[in-house]
């Protein structure tokens, strides 16, 4: 069974195009949370959810606008997408907050190009 | 210049060697988190620590709060060990943000 997983793996599209990601996690955690990898391979957070409560958000352009319809699910949905998107988006849920009480498990990413 | 920086950037070793990974951070912090990404970019978390010392099998995580510094060791390294480590912390005030260093990245040759 896997613990958290994204839909899609591999996304591409086109500029100023919609899309989402979603995620889900089937430990029970409280809470979940969503990272961007660059082509450098540096990790940053963008949002984190607590209980579906945002917690976290990281000075990311209101285009990214994350939505919590349960404690499992984190999905990210993305307006008018740019070339700088282009990236590994990962997805990570957490048994407690805050983290530093607990470890986190990472979903397998999804690779979004935007052409 | 990051907040957290690992060194080194890239290591190669051979089977069996003794592999030692450093981060260095600039922050107060809460938290220290090792964690592994795989070739095929999958992200496992390794350790988190606050103090001391933990042990997992062949991987030991260090930390020193004082100085500002954790070690990642791994003993008796194999080639699947080979991978990217990344070492992040948790900002002190703000105890649900993780701030990531840039990754060592570990080739293990048999």
């Amino acid at each position: 069974d896997t613990a958290v997983s994204q839909t899609p793996k591999y996304l591409v599209t086109q500029m100023g195009n919609d899309k989402s990601i979603k995620c889900e996690q089937n430990l029970g955690h409280d809470t979940m949370y969503w990272y961007k990898q660059d082509s450098k391979k540096f990790l940053k957070i963008m949002f984190s959810y607590n209980n579906k409560e945002l917690i976290i958000n990281e000075t990311v352009p209101n285009r990214f606008s994350p939505k919590s319809p349960d404690k499992a699910h984190l999905n990210l949905h993305i307006n008018s997408l740019e070339l700088g998107d282009s990236a590994v988006y990962f997805c990570a849920s957490s048994q407690v907050w805050p983290l530093l009480l607990d470890t986190q498990y990472f979903g397998p990413g999804t690779r979004l190009t935007v052409l | 210049k990051n907040e957290v920086e690992q060194s080194p950037q890239n290591l190669t070793a051979q089977e069996g060697e003794f592999i030692t990974i450093n981060c260095s951070y600039s922050v107060g912090i809460s938290a220290l988190h090792w964690l592994q990404q795989h070739p095929g970019g999958g992200i496992v978390s390794l350790f988190m620590l606050s103090s001391g010392k933990k042990k997992h099998g062949r991987l030991i995580a260090t930390i020193n709060i004082q100085e500002k510094h954790s070690s990642l060791h791994i003993t008796a390294s194999h080639p699947r060990d080979s991978a990217v480590y990344i070492c992040a912390v948790g900002l002190q005030y703000n105890t649900d943000k993780l701030i990531f260093g840039t990754g060592t990245r570990l080739q293990v040759f048999p």
